[in-house]
């Protein structure tokens, strides 16, 4: 079936630097959906982005779709103490309302 | 406030005890969906209804009965569950099941199966 991972599992920066997590698809994404989860908090939808290639910015984020649309990646530029917790792409699956999560990426911000 | 509510927000059940699990959603859409977050592992679909119509059962256990008496509420009911269920139980919604609809979560259920 199919499967999304993403990497790394954690990640640990000081306040300041950049933080980037990459998401990979095993099959072809019609879309591929980005979203936040705070510590004890739940998901919070983040993008979609659809398009081939596509780039698309967030104030300090910024979101790509890969070229054959099979992987995609978060960066965001001088992290802040705010943009702890974890990030979990998500992409359709072979039916209706099937969204596969990967496995998310933890990351922790240091000050 | 998420537009989409669930109660109760922790739950420590027993393995013989029957409980169940509210969400509605204030949101105005279609589809509901169950989703189950253990440690370390991704979010795992469990239901999905669209028009209170199931049309997704994730291959979950018998011991998990979802309702949909109408599209805005949602329940999981519980019943004869193992420890290794303790998990944070999260209910969604989106507009429709289309497969670019975004998903609103709820704030989760924390359950502890003892």
């Amino acid at each position: 079936g199919q499967q999304v991972m993403q990497i790394p599992q954690y990640q640990h920066v000081q306040e300041g630097e950049d933080f980037t997590t990459y998401c990979n698809s095993s099959t072809t994404l019609s879309n591929i959906q980005w979203y936040k989860q705070r510590p004890g908090g739940h998901p919070v939808f983040l993008i979609q982005l659809v398009k081939s290639g596509e780039v698309k910015k967030q104030k300090r984020l910024t979101f790509q779709f890969g070229e054959a649309k099979k992987n995609s990646s978060l960066h965001i530029t001088a992290t802040q103490t705010t943009d702890v917790g974890t990030y979990f792409c998500a992409g359709p699956g072979t039916s209706y309302g099937k969204l596969t999560f990967g496995q998310g990426t933890i990351l922790t911000v240091h000050p | 406030e998420t537009g989409v509510t669930q109660t109760p927000r922790h739950l420590v059940m027993g393995m013989t005890n029957k409980k169940s699990l509210k969400c509605e959603q204030h949101l105005g859409h279609n589809a509901m969906y169950w989703y189950k977050q253990s440690a370390k592992k991704p979010l795992e679909l469990m239901f999905v209804y669209n028009f209170k119509e199931q049309t997704e059962n994730n291959s979950v256990p018998s011991r998990f009965s979802p309702e949909c008496p109408n599209s805005s509420h949602l329940f999981l009911h519980l019943h004869t569950l193992q420890p290794e269920d303790s998990a944070l139980y999260l209910c969604a919604s989106s507009s429709t099941v289309m497969l670019t609809g975004e998903l609103f979560f709820g704030e989760g259920s924390r359950l502890t199966v003892l």
